[in-house]
């Protein structure tokens, strides 16, 4: 089983819309959690980070939650634009001597005019 | 900081063949890592080296994988012979591991390579 799940698998949205991604994990304990943007054909870029202690943190119209109790965050994307079709993947990093991170599959996000 | 450097961006060679892939992480980077990316099974950790020294290697699929980080400023990925399932994408990311700390910084993908093997 994936320590990092993330729903939906994909998703389409009219441009100016709202969306919500999605992303659970089993990963503990754990350092921080990232979401990371990845257009077609190009690598995975970092949107946010989250220690354990954080409950929310934004980037411009990215704002990420985490819910450390239930092992839940979200990423949510307020007015969408056609340059935010791309893979979103969570990804978390566990606690220990070790520099290494756990990605989700991603959720390819599709936005039409 | 030009980011981190791969080359090719893509390659197409035939089975049974050797390929190289080649990464410049960013200066002072002190953690590389090499991914995997296919729309199967997403990323994957194929080895991380921390100060030139590779720590985990367990995600390196078969023998017919290699990895090397002869310095700070270079590293490679070998596969010999090619086949055609290792057709992908593979991204190099580099970030800074505090030790001491247990703490990490956020970890810079290059563009990656696209390997066909046909």
């Amino acid at each position: 089983k994936n320590q990092v799940e993330q729903s939906p698998q994909s998703l389409i949205i009219l441009e100016g819309k709202n969306c919500t991604l999605q992303c659970n994990y089993t990963v503990s304990p754990f350092s921080n959690l990232r979401w990371y943007k990845q257009d077609t054909g190009r690598g995975p870029v970092s949107l946010t980070i989250m220690t354990f202690s954080e409950n929310t943190k934004s980037n411009g119209r990215y704002t990420a939650t985490l819910d450390a109790d239930t092992k839940q965050s979200s990423l949510h994307i307020t007015a969408s634009q056609l340059s935010d079709s791309a893979s979103y993947i969570c990804v978390v990093r566990p606690t220990g001597g070790y520099n290494k991170l756990i990605f989700g599959a991603g959720t390819r996000l599709a936005v039409h005019p | 900081d030009a980011g981190v450097i791969q080359s090719p961006r893509h390659e197409v060679t035939e089975m049974g063949q050797e390929v190289t892939l080649r990464c410049k992480p960013i200066s002072g980077h002190n953690s590389l890592f090499w991914y995997r990316q296919t729309m199967m099974r997403g990323l994957e950790l194929l080895i991380y080296f921390n100060n030139n020294v590779p720590i985990d290697d367990s995600g390196m699929p078969e023998d017919r994988f290699s990895a090397k980080m002869p310095n700070a400023s270079f590293s490679t990925l070998k596969i010999q012979p090619s086949e055609p399932r290792d057709s992908a994408v593979y991204f190099c990311a580099s970030n800074v591991y505090l030790i001491g700390r247990g703490r990490n910084t956020e970890a810079f993908f290059g563009q990656g390579t696209r390997l066909t093997v046909v």
